[in-house]
């Protein structure tokens, strides 16, 4: 069975600081990863995709199938970054498997 | 955001009570999905639906029941609420997935249940 594991709950850095939060699976297959973001008061909307390479908001993923592990990353964070981010897999199908999700605190 | 919606976006039952939570979509898309979100199990999901009638269990489909009589609307029930079914609920849709590729999934606002 396929798992997402994100082994930080809480994750606080400053402003302009790196941020770099983690992102292992477990899966036989080849997978899809996606992030997805819930800022407060707002829907969990997607963030990215590891299929489209993109660097969303300044983010970036990459996937690492030999450590199984697709980790979320941004070089300088912004105070507008803080928010509930979850990693996914999915086996090419639609379902999703959801990761227990890491809050991301920018401080000033 | 995608219309998608979700009712009632709060409620307070008691043990034992049946609960039934809406999930509307006008997006035409076919597949609808029910997720429970709690600390540290991010989200779970409950149970989806791939058409008209056509639904399946997913992770945590103990105590719910789900009904999709049109395509735009997705139920979620509760036969008998217990607290440990204390939660956000979000529903999602997705188009059907193509050539391999899984489309994104939408989200409602979310639906904060509590069972006393």
């Amino acid at each position: 069975a396929q798992r997402v594991t994100q082994p930080e709950k809480l994750l606080s850095v400053f402003k302009g600081a790196p941020v770099e939060l983690k992102c292992n699976y477990s899966y036989s297959g080849s997978p899809e990863l996606f992030w997805y973001v819930q800022y407060s008061r707002q829907r969990l909307q997607l963030l990215l995709r590891h299929i489209s390479r993109e660097s969303i908001k300044g983010f970036t993923a990459d996937l690492n199938k030999g450590e199984t592990s697709f980790h979320l990353k941004k070089p300088f964070a912004q105070e507008e970054d803080s928010a509930m981010y979850y990693c996914a897999l999915s086996d090419a199908g639609n379902m999703l498997t959801f990761g227990g999700g890491t809050r991301l605190m920018v401080k000033p | 955001d995608a219309g998608i919606t979700q009712s009632p976006r709060h409620k307070v039952t008691e043990t034992g009570t049946p609960v039934t939570l809406r999930c509307h979509q006008t997006e035409n898309h076919r597949y609808m999905y029910w997720y429970r979100q709690d600390p540290g199990h991010g989200l779970r999901l409950i149970h989806y639906s791939y058409g008209v009638k056509d639904t399946d269990k997913g992770e945590v489909s103990d105590g719910y029941s789900v009904s999709r009589s049109k395509t735009e609307d997705f139920l979620l029930t509760l036969e008998s609420a217990t607290s440990s079914q204390t939660s956000v609920y979000f529903c999602a849709i997705s188009e059907s997935e193509t050539s391999g590729e899984t489309y994104e999934q939408y989200f409602g606002p979310g639906t904060r249940l509590t069972v006393t």
